[in-house]
C-alpha cells in the first residue's frame, strides 16, 4: 500500500514556467513532509521540507504549499530552468521516526 | 554539512561473486543508516534499516541472507550482496539519519551502480 501518492509521473514545463508537483498521504501522524531532488546517476538530495503547523514554505524558487486537512502537500518550482530537470520523490515521516515513505517521483523536465 | 559518500560508486563483478558496498556519513554522526534500491524510473525501496552496534531489520521480502548488512560505527555502514546474480543488478544508495530539530532528517549517498555479469 503506497503511504505516500504523487502525481504526476511526468511533467514537462516551458523554461519560466511554474512546475506544480503534488503528493497526498492518508496518515495523520505523518508530521514532516520533506521533497528530494534527484539527477540520473546521483542519490537524492534535501531539496524543502516543511512541518504541518505551517502552510507554505518557501525556499528561493521552491515553494511546498501544505493543506493539513485535505492531507496533501505539494512543491511549486517558479521560473523553471532547465537545469531543474531531475526526478522529484515527496516524502512523509513521523516526529522522532525513522522511516520515510516515499512518493512514486515525478520526472520533470524543463525545455528552453 | 551533512555529507554521506558511498563506495564504489560503480562495480561490475561476475555472477556468484560478492560485492561490497560502503556507506560513510562523513561530518555527522548517524545512528541509523537506511539501504534502498532504486530501478531505473522507480521510487526508493527500503531494504533494510541498520542501527549501529545491532542487527539490521530488513523489510518484508528482503532476504537477509543475501544482503549482509554491517553497521560498525556510527559513521559506517557496509552492504554486501553476496553470491550476486544480474537480477541484482541495480542502484543502491544509502542514507544516514540525523537529528535535525527533533526530526531525523535523512541524507542520502550518491549511490552505487552494480552491474551483474
Amino acid at each position: 500500500q503506497q503511504q505516500v501518492k504523487q502525481s504526476p509521473q511526468s511533467l514537462i514545463v516551458q523554461k519560466g514556467g511554474i512546475s506544480i508537483i503534488n503528493c497526498a498521504y492518508e496518515n495523520t501522524a505523518f508530521d514532516y513532509f520533506p521533497w528530494y531532488q534527484q539527477f540520473p546517476g546521483k542519490g537524492p538530495a534535501l531539496l524543502i521540507a516543511i512541518r504541518p503547523d505551517v502552510s507554505e514554505k518557501k525556499e528561493g524558487r521552491f515553494t511546498i504549499s501544505f493543506n493539513k486537512s485535505a492531507k496533501q502537500f505539494s512543491l511549486h518550482i517558479m521560473d523553471s530552468q532547465p537545469g531543474d530537470s531531475a526526478t522529484y520523490f515527496c516524502a512523509a515521516t513521523t516526529r522522532g521516526g525513522n522511516q520515510f515513505y516515499f512518493g512514486t517521483g515525478t520526472s520533470l523536465t524543463v525545455i528552453p | 554539512g551533512a555529507v554521506v559518500s558511498q563506495h564504489p560508486s560503480r562495480v561490475i563483478c561476475k555472477s556468484g561473486t560478492s560485492v561490497k558496498i560502503e556507506c560513510r556519513s562523513l561530518d555527522f554522526q548517524a545512528t541509523t543508516m537506511f539501504w534502498y534500491r532504486q530501478f531505473p524510473k522507480q521510487s526508493l525501496m527500503l531494504m533494510a534499516t541498520s542501527n549501529e552496534g545491532s542487527k539490521a531489520t530488513y523489510e518484508q521480502g528482503v532476504e537477509k541472507d543475501k544482503f549482509l548488512i554491517n553497521h560498525a560505527s556510527l559513521t559506517l555502514s557496509t552492504l554486501t550482496v553476496t553470491s550476486a546474480h544480474p537480477e541484482d543488478s541495480s542502484f543502491y544508495i544509502c542514507s544516514a539519519a540525523s537529528s535535525i530539530e527533533r526530526y531525523n532528517e535523512q541524507f542520502f549517498g550518491p549511490g552505487t551502480r552494480l552491474t551483474v555479469l
